[in-house]
Formats: structure tokens, sequence, C-alpha cells
């Protein structure tokens, strides 16, 4: 089955550490995408790449770091410079062809919390 | 100016009543137009996209979509308790790779 896999899906993070999140898709997707959500507010874009070796920064870059080596794979790091990471994260795709008038899809999230 | 504007809510239904979730935006160019479902603690599921003026409609759901009065609505027809979500609307930004959402509208029905 296609889809985007997303892992861990409970993360922690101690004081000064940078973690870093999974996310796969076997979608043959160009485009992927991260954002941050957090309680009772809607999406916040962090990065996003629209193709291998490329990515650009969203609204809320700062404190994060992402590469995109592989059409498959699009990791995020959140750094300890990222003072506030405690939220629900969220990794999406898009279809070729049509930038944004293509529909995403999400993969099932991490929730990173604080130590 | 929010982008994507949606009534936070709680939009509250009785089981079987049709929901009407409306979402306004500001910018004219834009071509498209998505609603996602999210339950609590779970990632946005995407219900409907719509691109054209009129109505879009699959299975319970309706997308309508009025560009010059630049609003996209969704009609739930013989809402389900587990159609108790929020409703997240969101449009292509145009000429780019990006979207934007809106806040989401809570939509409870109740049995």
């Amino acid at each position: 089955d296609g889809g985007i896999t997303q892992s861990p899906k409970y993360l922690f993070r101690k004081e000064g550490q940078n973690v870093t999140l999974s996310c796969e898709q076997n979608l043959n997707h160009d485009a992927m995408y991260w954002y941050r959500q957090d309680p009772g507010q809607g999406l916040r874009l962090i990065y996003y790449s629209q193709i291998v070796n490329d990515f650009q920064k969203g609204d809320i870059a700062e404190g994060y770091s992402v590469s995109r080596e592989k059409k498959e794979s699009f990791p995020l790091t959140v750094t300890s410079a990222q003072k506030n990471p405690t939220a629900f994260y969220l990794c999406a795709s898009s279809p070729p062809g049509g930038g944004s008038n293509q529909p995403q899809h999400f993969g099932d999230g991490t929730r990173l919390s604080i130590l | 100016q929010k982008e994507v504007e949606q009534n936070s809510g709680p939009l509250s239904v009785p089981e079987g009543a049709i929901a009407s979730l409306n979402c306004t935006y500001s910018d004219r160019g834009s071509q498209s137009f998505f609603w996602y479902r999210q339950y609590s603690g779970k990632s946005p599921e995407l219900i409907m996209f719509i691109y054209s003026n009129g109505d879009k409609e699959d299975g319970r759901f309706t997308a309508q979509l009025n560009k010059a009065s630049q609003y996209v609505s969704l009609l739930i027809r013989d809402s389900q308790p587990s159609d108790s979500a929020t409703y997240l609307c969101a449009r292509g930004a145009s000429g780019t790779y990006k979207y934007i959402f809106g806040t989401g509208t809570r939509l409870k029905v109740l049995a």
C-alpha cells in the first residue's frame, strides 16, 4: 500500500538535544512538506521541498533543519535552538504537476514533547 | 487579515441533519481548495478538493466554491456522530507549492 510513514509516533527531547523526525513516502510524489500543529491551532509550514536536493523555508523555519537526499525521504531535525518544540509534527506530500493545485496527503504524525 | 478564515466553532448539529461548514479566503488568484477532516489526536485526512465555481458532490459530502465572493463551503448530509471532528479548509497559494490552512471548525454531531 502506498503512503507516508512517519516515525517515531512519540518522541521526547532533553534540554540541549537535537532530535530527528523521519518521513518516508512511496507515492512517487515530488513535493514534500513539514508542518507543526499546536493544540487548537491550524497547520504552520516549517519547510518544504519541491525536488531532491532542494528545499525552502516555510513560515516558522527557525530552530529546524531538513535534508532531501532521496525523493522518498524528507527528515526534519529539531535543533536545540528551537526553544518550544512541543507540538504535533506532520509530514505531507503532493503529486507531481500543478504545484499546489494538487491535494496534499499526510502521514500519521509525530508527537514531540520536552522531558 | 488571515489568509483563510474559518469559524472555530463548535458547530453542533443533530444526527441526520445537514452540517454546513464555511471558509473565506483573501487571495483572488487562488485556484484550488481543499477540505480535510481531522479527528482528535490524528492527522488530517483529505475529504474533497474543488477547483471550479459551483458544487462538487462525493457521497454525503458537497463542496461549494464561489470565487466572486471568495468563499468555499462543505456540506455534510445525514450527519453522523462519526463525523464529529475538526474540519480544515486549505487553499493552494497560486504559483507556488505552498498551501494555506485555516485553523479549522470543530463539528459536533449529537446522537
